[in-house]
């Protein structure tokens, strides 16, 4: 079954740069999709389709995909982006295949 | 304002049963891909459930860990999606969200979600 590995945390200063990836075998082939959840709150669907923003999130927010790695980057940190971060792929065999998460601390 | 709004849960001793169920306003549950994705406390995601919109024949599929004890099904008229959970284990102690399925060239997603109902298995 497909697997998908993020690291545990992730601590960033305000202002600075966040980075939080998400491996998998060959995931470039794959479209991955990326969550951000907040303390006592649903998910909310940041990034689609590797690099698509919906509608209302903001511009810091992007992803980019490739080879064994997709990688999702939060720009000018701001203390309202801590939450855990989760990827997502589809796998025809088991479905919704969601990475173990990524908490984003902002130091 | 399109939303969901899941209800149901509560505490449950193991082998006991439990009926959710999820209702949709700004949107009809019978033209889309409906699922039920669950988080047990301080863990990650998990996809439990989906029933497939009317217009596909309304198919549906499990995760291997619920298979033969859960049922999702939607009632077109109260537009709900549902969830019966039988044979209730500890590990099915969780958070139970409802969720909509985007999907397209092979690409699946969650655009909407509600905001979940916990669910409590012990004795």
């Amino acid at each position: 079954s497909y697997l998908l590995t993020q690291p545990p945390s992730v601590s960033v200063a305000p202002g600075q740069t966040a980075k939080i990836t998400c491996g998998g075998n060959n995931i470039g082939s794959k479209s991955v999709h990326w969550y951000q959840q907040k303390p006592g709150q649903a998910p909310v669907l940041v990034v689609y389709d590797d690099s698509d923003r919906p509608s209302g999130i903001s511009e810091r927010i992007s992803g980019f995909n490739s080879g064994n790695t997709a990688t999702l980057t939060i720009s000018r940190v701001e203390a309202g982006d801590e939450a855990d971060y989760f990827c997502q792929v589809w796998d025809s065999s088991r479905y919704y295949v969601f990475g173990s998460g990524t908490k984003v601390a902002v130091l | 304002e399109v939303q969901l709004v899941e209800s149901g849960g509560g505490s449950i001793q193991p082998g006991g049963s439990l009926r959710l169920s999820c209702a949709a306003s700004g949107l009809t549950v019978r033209s889309n891909y409906m699922s039920w994705v669950r988080q047990a406390p301080g863990k990650g995601l998990e996809w439990v459930s989906i029933i497939y919109s009317g217009g596909t024949g309304g198919s549906t599929f499990y995760a291997d860990s619920v298979k033969g004890r859960f049922t999702i099904s939607r009632d077109n008229t109260k537009n709900t999606v549902d969830l019966q959970m039988n044979s209730l284990r500890a590990e099915d102690t969780a958070v139970y969200y409802c969720a909509r399925d985007r999907h397209h060239q092979g690409s699946w997603y969650f655009d909407l979600w509600g905001r979940g109902t916990l669910v409590t298995v012990s004795s």
